[in-house]
């Protein structure tokens, strides 16, 4: 069975602080998704990572494949009250299977 | 309306009661699912329709029945649910089914509650 860990569960930081989260499996995926799902709301994609090493940026947010398309990091840069909320990963597999992660609960105080 | 819609919003059942979701598409995709999203567990796919045609089910129980009339619209009809089955059911669509190359749009998500 494929699993996906993010860590950590929760993350509560100041506003203006940089901060990574992390998406690892043990087994490799074609590419991997990043979603933010706010209270009340379904996910919502932000980026999509398909090549080993490949890095991201959307404004304030770096995602970076690993090498080995087994693993994931977002790191944020100057975190605003507005990225608060559930960040999921999400690998899909050879197979064309999507497996999510458990998210990381991010919360960013004022 | 624009996007994925999903009523109602919040739905409270008894385990001896008969209820449906549902969900609706104005992307003009082509590929519609149902999600079951549960605290401490990861989101899980439970149902693939791609043209209207059922081509995936995650070993759901048979007390969830889905339905896809036309790609705009489905359905999950709920009967004789348990407590273990509330959660925020989630419906996504895509302009295809293969999942690695399609974007996955996702409804507002439907919280129910089994009491």
């Amino acid at each position: 069975t494929q699993l996906l860990e993010q860590s950590p569960q929760f993350l509560s930081i100041q506003e203006g602080e940089n901060l990574t989260v992390y998406c690892n499996s043990s087994s490799v995926f074609s590419s991997l998704q990043w979603y933010r799902q706010e209270p009340g709301e379904g996910p919502v994609l932000l980026v999509t990572v398909v090549t080993g090493g490949e890095v991201k940026k959307l404004k304030r947010l770096t995602f970076q494949f690993g090498d080995a398309r087994k693993d994931s990091s977002l790191h944020i840069t100057a975190a605003q009250t507005g990225d608060t909320g559930l960040y999921l990963c999400a690998g899909v597999n050879r197979d064309d299977k999507i497996i999510f992660g458990k998210g990381t609960r991010l919360h960013i105080l004022p | 309306e624009t996007g994925v819609t999903q009523t109602p919003r919040h739905l409270v059942m008894g385990m001896t009661n008969k209820k449906s979701l549902k969900c609706e598409q104005h992307l003009g995709h082509n590929a519609m699912y149902w999600y079951k999203q549960s605290a401490k567990k990861p989101l899980e796919l439970m149902f693939v329709y791609n043209f209207k045609e059922q081509t995936e089910n995650n070993s759901v129980p048979s007390r969830f029945s889905p339905e896809c009339p036309n790609s705009s619209h489905l359905f999950l009809h709920l009967h004789t649910l348990q407590p273990e089955d509330s959660a925020l059911y989630l419906c996504a669509s895509s302009q295809d089914s293969g999942l690695a190359g399609n974007e996955q749009f996702f409804g507002p998500g439907t919280r129910l509650t089994v009491l």
